[in-house]
């Protein structure tokens, strides 16, 4: 049973369009972590959201996690194909501290 | 460079072949992980020591296993290799903290296991 899933989990979209990845779960997590991995290599934290409705701006991607605290959303304006690549959540949940993985949004972005 | 080595980078073995990954962690690092990722999947967790103890287990398959060093190096050992097996393997490392625990990735070992 996957705890968190990631939707859609395939995407590809033409430069300069928007799109909005989706991470939910029925778990509470403490915090609510964003990776990027490129190909070949391991995944990069972009963001940690930790407040129940708090919203992060990271240039044209804005992360918002939910007032439940239990789902996350990624949204890239403009979206460029320096953006292409896998993004994980990663939840850290409340009771234990494990972190939990979604399964990954693949996006490609087509110039 | 998140400060996490891994070697090998590349691995070519048989089935029925036993492993060595190696890993060292950031420095000051507590915490390491360990995960598998198959082509195109997303991170299966296998394992996380903590200063020399192991902390928690995911889907870690009884051939495979792992400690952590008193230098808080650690070593995944896969053995009876199965063409299943390959995949890429990363570890990470933390300072665990409670609510925002960040970790960072090595770059990987890619195993084929032929």
């Amino acid at each position: 049973t996957q705890l968190l899933e990631q939707s859609p989990q395939f995407l590809s979209i033409q430069e300069g369009e928007n799109l909005t990845v989706y991470c939910n779960s029925s778990s509470v997590f403490s915090s609510l972590q964003w990776y990027r991995q490129e190909p070949g290599e391991g995944p990069v934290l972009l963001v940690t959201v930790v407040t129940g409705g708090e919203v992060k701006k990271l240039k044209r991607l804005t992360f918002q996690f939910g007032d439940a605290r239990k789902d996350s959303s990624l949204h890239i304006t403009a979206a460029q194909p320096g953006d292409t690549g896998l993004y994980l959540c990663a939840g850290l949940m409340d009771s234990n501290y494990q972190l939990i993985w979604g399964a990954g949004t693949k996006l490609i972005i087509k110039p | 460079d998140s400060g996490v080595t891994q070697t090998p980078k590349h691995l070519i073995t048989a089935t029925g072949q036993r492993v060595t990954l190696r890993c060292s962690p950031r420095s000051g690092d507590l915490s390491v992980y360990w995960y598998q990722q198959s082509l195109d999947q997303g991170l299966q967790f296998l394992i996380q020591y903590y200063n020399g103890e192991e902390r928690a287990k995911g889907n870690i398959l009884e051939r495979f296993s792992a400690q952590q060093f008193p230098d808080l190096h650690s070593e995944l050992n896969l053995s009876s290799l199965e063409l299943g097996d390959s995949a890429l393997y990363f570890c990470a490392s933390s300072v665990p903290g409670g609510s925002t625990d960040t970790q960072y990735f090595g770059p990987g070992t890619r195993l084929t296991v032929l």
